[in-house]
């Protein structure tokens, strides 16, 4: 079975530029997460949807992020424009709605220069 | 507001050896409890829970009591591998919050030949 799919599996760009991060939540889930990890501030949630309306957008860090889910298998976080500080590995998951178990996908590393 | 403290990184231990990694949390009300794991490379995955006070988890060799009287949820394992090697995450949730989990900074694990 597949698990949550994310792409770019790597981004480097150069700071000002548009980032898009897709992912592709395993089927039948209803419930998807976004979080970012760095060594300075580990594992933090930026938003989460439940049955594709967003729940808690508290932790997106500013106006430069956004995060759309237009069905129930696809989600996007976007930054605009992106800055050196932005760099990190950025993590969806997905569970059911309510489920105790989230599933991480591999991440996405984004180098922002 | 609800948060959990982990014992800081990196630990590092000869093979066979016990380990102990110590988280504590702070949450209103009766949290469901969690330890995930993450290998090199990869998102995290879960490595057990437990929903109420006084329940074991354990998976993979790995234990943790749930202790309400000590807010704690203490990582066990008797005798570890150097495949262990990963960073340990600890985390809460509170149904109030639908699906949102509140992770500790994660303790990283190298385990020696």
């Amino acid at each position: 079975d597949a698990g949550v799919i994310q792409s770019p599996r790597h981004e480097v760009t150069e700071m000002g530029q548009e980032v898009t991060l897709r992912c592709k939540p395993i089927s039948g889930h209803n419930s998807l997460f976004w979080y970012r990890q760095t060594m300075m501030r580990g594992l933090e949630l930026l938003i989460y949807f439940n049955n594709n309306v967003p729940i808690d957008d508290s932790g997106m860090p500013e106006d430069r992020f956004s995060a759309k889910m237009p069905n129930a298998s696809f989600s996007t976080l976007k930054i605009q424009p992106s800055e050196p500080r932005d760099s990190a590995v950025y993590f969806c998951a997905s569970s059911w709605l309510g489920g105790d178990e989230q599933f991480f996908g591999p991440g996405t590393r984004l180098t922002v220069l | 507001g609800d948060s959990v403290t982990q014992m800081e990184g990196p630990v590092t231990l000869s093979e066979e050896a016990f380990l102990t990694i110590n988280c504590t949390y702070t949450a209103t009300g009766y949290p469901s409890l969690f330890w995930y794991v993450q290998y090199p490379g990869e998102g995290l995955q879960l490595l057990l829970k437990a929903t109420k006070a006084d329940d074991k988890g354990s998976n993979k060799g790995f234990e943790a009591t749930y202790r309400k009287e000590t807010t704690s949820f203490h990582l066990e394992k008797g005798s570890v591998q150097v495949s262990d090697s990963a960073v340990y995450f600890c985390a809460l949730k509170k149904s109030v919050q639908g699906g949102k989990l509140i992770f500790g900074q994660g303790t990283e694990l190298s385990v020696k030949p």
